[in-house]
């Protein structure tokens, strides 16, 4: 069975600082690894997608996150951190076989602070 | 390209009532999900419709049922409604049907609240 555990329920930075968020993942067979955003009463907007190609993954506004097997874990990473960055992430395993069914962490909420 | 369209926005039922929930899937794309996300928590896994065809499911009872139209658009069914049932519910629409790892992308979601 997947599982994704995001080991931090909410992270605060600093404007102009980095952004690390964490997640581990569990999945029986080759996942495939997203991160959502997810802005106040808001839908969720695909940030990036890892499937077994490059281990570093670069998404959209500066976003990137790496692929470690070893770890089981695909760490969101963004070298300095906006205002408009505030909102709920999500960690989401998907096996690439079967349904296309998403699997959820629990969300971390990222605050910036001025 | 048109997105992910949700209607209604929000709802507001008494227990017991019925509810449809409509979704509109993005242009092109053939295969809609659906998730349940209830405050402070992620959004868990309904169903999943391909061609028409419910193609797997979450831990969700029966009283939750869907259907898809040739158009790929798609309805939430839930009867017999429970206080626990109020949440956020998302479309979602992807590519390909029957092979895991698509990426999916989500409508803005029907507030439901239940009274």
């Amino acid at each position: 069975a997947q599982s994704v555990t995001q080991l931090d329920s909410h992270v605060s930075v600093s404007e102009g600082t980095p952004v690390l968020l964490r997640c581990n993942y569990s999945s029986s067979y080759s996942p495939s690894l997203f991160w959502y955003v997810q802005h106040p009463n808001k839908g969720l907007q695909l940030l990036l997608k890892y499937t077994s190609a490059a281990t570093l993954v670069k998404g959209i506004n500066g976003f990137e996150a790496e692929f470690k097997k070893s770890e089981t874990s695909f760490h969101l990473t963004k070298p300095s951190a906006h205002m408009s960055d505030a909102a709920e992430y999500f960690c989401v395993v998907s096996d690439q076989v079967g349904a296309q069914k998403l699997v959820f962490g629990q969300g971390t909420r990222l605050t910036i602070n001025p | 390209e048109t997105g992910v369209t949700q209607s209604p926005t929000h709802l507001i039922k008494t227990r017991g009532q019925q509810v449809t929930l409509r979704c509109s899937s993005q242009s092109g794309h053939n295969t809609v999900s659906w998730y349940q996300q209830a405050l402070g928590q992620g959004p868990q896994f309904i169903f999943q419709y391909y061609r028409e065809e419910e193609n797997g499911r979450g831990n969700f009872p029966p009283r939750f049922s869907g259907l898809q139209f040739p158009n790929y658009s798609s309805e939430l069914n839930v009867n017999a409604l429970e206080l626990d049932d109020s949440a956020l519910y998302l479309c979602a629409s992807s590519l390909g049907g029957l092979a895991g790892g698509r990426e999916q992308y989500f409508g803005p979601g029907t507030r439901l609240t239940v009274t």
